[in-house]
C-alpha cells in the first residue's frame, strides 16, 4: 500500500516568510510524528499526535512552530516568520498506534521529508 | 533526559568487509530500541525493533544485538556491499511513544 507522503519535497523561502509543510500518513495509522534534522545533528522530535488525544507539543522549538492534524489523516506543520536556523529536513512518520495511550513497539514509518532552506 | 549516542560517527569500508557500530542508551526505564537505515534522498527504513535483553535480530546480512542491562546495541553488517551505504540510526524509547534518536553512523562502502 501507499507509504507516508510529504509535500513539498523541497522548499526555499526567504527569512521572515511563513511556510506550511504537509504530511499524508499511512491510512489507518492513528499516531503521527514530526521530526527535523538540522545539518550535522540527529533527528529531533517536534510533535506527536495520537488519535483524538491532545498532541504532545513538547518538542516544538518556539511558538513560531505549530501543527494541526485533521482527524486521523493529513497533518500540516506551519512555521511562521522563518529564520535561517529553521533550515532542516522535516520528516513525518506514522504508526499504527494503540488507543488509550498504551505503550507500543510498533514501527514508525517515515516519509521522504521536506528539505527547507531559509535564505 | 534520554541521551542516545552512536559511534563511530562515520565509517568507510571496502566491499566485502564486515563492520559493526554501536548505539548506547540509558538502561533505566528502557522500553524499546529501534534501528533505521536512511539512504540519501529516501525515507528512513525500519530495520529492527528490539525490546528484550539478549535479543538478537537478523535481516539478510544485517543483524543486531541488545543489552538492556548495560545500555547498548550493536548493529553488524556481514560482507558489506555498496548498496549498504547509508546512515544507520538508532532510537530508544522509555515508557512513551516518543523515540529519541542518536545522530547516526554514516557508512560508505567502496567497491
Amino acid at each position: 500500500g501507499a507509504g507516508v507522503s510529504q509535500s513539498p519535497s523541497n522548499k526555499v523561502t526567504e527569512k521572515g516568510k511563513d511556510v506550511e509543510l504537509r504530511c499524508d500518513p499511512i491510512s489507518g495509522h492513528t499516531a503521527l510524528y514530526w521530526y527535523r534534522q538540522r545539518l550535522g545533528q540527529g533527528l529531533e522530535f517536534l510533535i506527536y499526535f495520537q488519535g483524538n488525544s491532545a498532541p504532545d507539543k513538547s518538542g516544538l522549538p518556539s511558538d513560531r512552530f505549530s501543527a494541526e492534524r485533521t482527524g486521523e489523516s493529513v497533518s500540516t506543520l506551519t512555521i511562521q516568520r522563518t529564520q535561517q536556523e529553521d533550515s532542516a529536513v522535516y520528516l513525518c512518520a506514522s504508526r499504527v498506534g494503540l488507543a488509550g495511550g498504551l505503550r507500543s513497539t510498533d514501527t514508525q514509518y517515515f516519509g521522504p521529508g521536506t528539505r527547507l532552506t531559509v535564505l | 533526559i534520554l541521551n542516545v549516542e552512536q559511534s563511530p560517527q562515520s565509517l568507510h569500508v571496502q566491499e566485502g568487509d564486515s563492520t559493526n557500530f554501536t548505539c548506547s542508551f540509558p538502561s533505566s526505564n528502557f522500553y524499546a530500541l529501534h534501528w533505521y537505515r536512511w539512504e540519501t534522498a529516501k525515507s528512513p527504513e525500519a530495520l529492527f525493533v528490539m525490546t528484550l535483553n539478549g535479543d538478537e535480530k537478523k535481516k539478510g546480512r544485517i543483524s543486531a544485538t541488545l543489552n538492556t542491562k548495560e545500555g547498548y546495541s550493536y548493529l553488524y553488517i556481514k560482507g558489506s556491499q555498496p548498496e549498504d551505504s547509508a546512515t544507520y540510526l538508532c532510537a530508544s524509547s522509555i515508557n512513551t511513544d516518543k523515540l529519541i534518536f542518536g545522530t547516526g553512523t554514516r557508512l560508505q562502502v567502496f567497491p
